[in-house]
């Protein structure tokens, strides 16, 4: 699996929309770039996956550079909730033996 | 739908004991997996299975850490004999193994491990 470079840590105001970004730049075509995030105590949770095209769900958008090699996370409207460690891993998507391999991760504080 | 759950939440032992970790993932997963997530790092893959086969157990420290996965549903991961380097959250996950899917792993809550 491709790795992925993510900036340790960053701060974001409530109600504002906060970007996280992640460089991929070895991904290979098939690998397709996730997003869990981990609030503390509790296991990772998967947020969205997207390919090339962009992706929205009801918690996050995921902007994909054309070339494929950054990306980034986009929460709308950040609410304290949102405060966690965020993963960006880049895989081939649901196939048998599909693990996925975690690095670091950006810890986001989300501040009143 | 039930989520993937693990026991116990916590547990303490000393140096050289032995302890064992309880996974029941998602009714239907045919793919589960143990990480284990040391303080401050993310989490590293220690085993997964396929079924009740092994697919990947690379980073499993086989010396003292053993699992196994009987009727390819529950699954149970051991340490024999522990070090303190295994404090840690010990991660389950499961996942659907279908081309058609997401590919996503749920997480259980974790079972945390400190080694005196």
């Amino acid at each position: 699996d491709a790795k992925t470079t993510q900036p340790p840590s960053m701060d974001c105001a409530e109600g504002r929309a906060a970007n996280l970004p992640c460089n991929h730049s070895t991904i290979s075509g098939n690998e397709y770039v996730y997003w869990y995030r981990q609030i503390h105590s509790q296991g990772p949770q998967y947020i969205i996956h997207g390919l090339k095209n962009n992706e929205t769900n009801e918690m996050a958008s995921l902007i994909i550079t054309e070339d494929r090699k950054s990306s980034t996370l986009i929460l709308p409207h950040a609410t304290l909730r949102d405060t966690a460690v965020y993963y960006c891993i880049v895989r081939v998507a649901a196939a048998a033996g599909n693990k996925l391999t975690f690095g670091g991760g950006t810890r986001v504080l989300v501040k009143p | 739908e039930a989520g993937v759950a693990q026991s116990p939440r916590y547990k303490i032992i000393e140096k050289r004991q032995s302890v064992a970790f309880w996974c029941n993932p998602i009714s239907g997963h045919a793919t589960l997996y143990w990480y284990q997530q040391i303080l401050g790092q993310g989490p590293k893959l220690l085993i997964q299975f396929q079924n009740n086969g092994v697919v990947d157990d690379s980073q499993l420290p086989k010396d003292r850490f053993s699992a196994e996965r009987l009727k390819g549903v529950d699954s149970t991961l051991k340490i024999q004999p522990a070090k303190l380097e295994d404090s840690a959250v010990y991660l389950c996950a499961s996942s659907l193994t279908s081309v058609a899917g997401t590919g996503e792993l749920f997480f259980g809550e974790g079972s945390r491990l400190t080694v005196l």
